[in-house]
């Protein structure tokens, strides 16, 4: 079984904080990468990664950054968290077969409130 | 460049009704389209996916989906729902080919499905 985890199911931020969202998958996947989720909004995607230290800006990068120093690891960073910003944030992974139509398969999500 | 559009943001049925879930999407290239759900406080899975072959698609838990180039519908069904089948639904596209962004999906906004006893 493919199993993508986040480093925190719940987080509480103040405004200015630093924060860093980790993600680790055991499935050897060159894919990865981090939405959020909101409300009536569904997924938007942040930033995602197709090999350890590329990254490719999705569709919301302003205030985020990534790295993937590791092929299992993605992580995002919030470099001065405001409260627009507060948010389920869900990071998935995903084979890259050659032929595209791979399944993303997602962690638990970690929801993230900046008072 | 994709979009989804997913007709319905809340559908309540009854248990053991069918249900259908609508999706239409938009996109200037030929496409693979997705199915995911997500249970209360967790993350997505993939329902079903529709790569190529046959427009009728079979997925778990008894869902299916037909895709309809002409129409450019993916719309997903079950003939009984169950109070378990309660969930969020995303419908998704990615571009055809392999590479950089033919790896992203492109959700919609998502369709709440609630099952009453």
């Amino acid at each position: 079984d493919v199993k993508v985890t986040q480093s925190s199911r719940y987080l509480v931020k103040r405004t200015g904080e630093k924060v860093f969202l980790e993600c680790v998958q055991d499935m050897d996947h060159e894919n990865m990468f981090w939405y959020r989720q909101d409300p009536g909004l569904g997924l938007r995607l942040i930033y995602f990664s197709y090999d350890v230290k590329m990254k490719e800006k999705g569709d919301i990068p302003e205030g985020y950054s990534v790295s993937r120093e590791k092929k299992e690891r993605f992580s995002l960073i919030l470099e001065s968290a405001s409260t627009n910003q507060t948010s389920m944030y869900l990071c998935a992974s995903s084979q890259a077969s050659g032929r595209g139509g791979d399944t993303q398969y997602f962690g638990p999500g970690t929801r993230l409130t900046v008072l | 460049a994709q979009s989804v559009t997913q007709l319905d943001s809340q559908v309540p049925v009854f248990e053991e009704a069918p249900v259908e879930l609508r999706c239409n999407y938009s996109s200037s290239v030929s496409v693979y389209l997705f199915w995911y759900v997500q249970y209360p406080n967790q993350g997505l899975q993939l329902l079903l996916k529709y790569l190529s072959g046959s427009t009728l698609v079979k997925g778990i838990n008894g869902f299916e989906a037909e895709f309809n180039k002409s129409q450019t519908s993916f719309h997903l069904r079950k003939p009984s729902v169950h109070i378990s089948d309660t969930a969020e639904y995303f419908c998704a596209v990615s571009p055809l080919g392999s590479g950089g962004s033919n790896y992203k999906l492109t959700f919609g906004k998502g369709t709440l499905l609630t099952v009453n006893p």
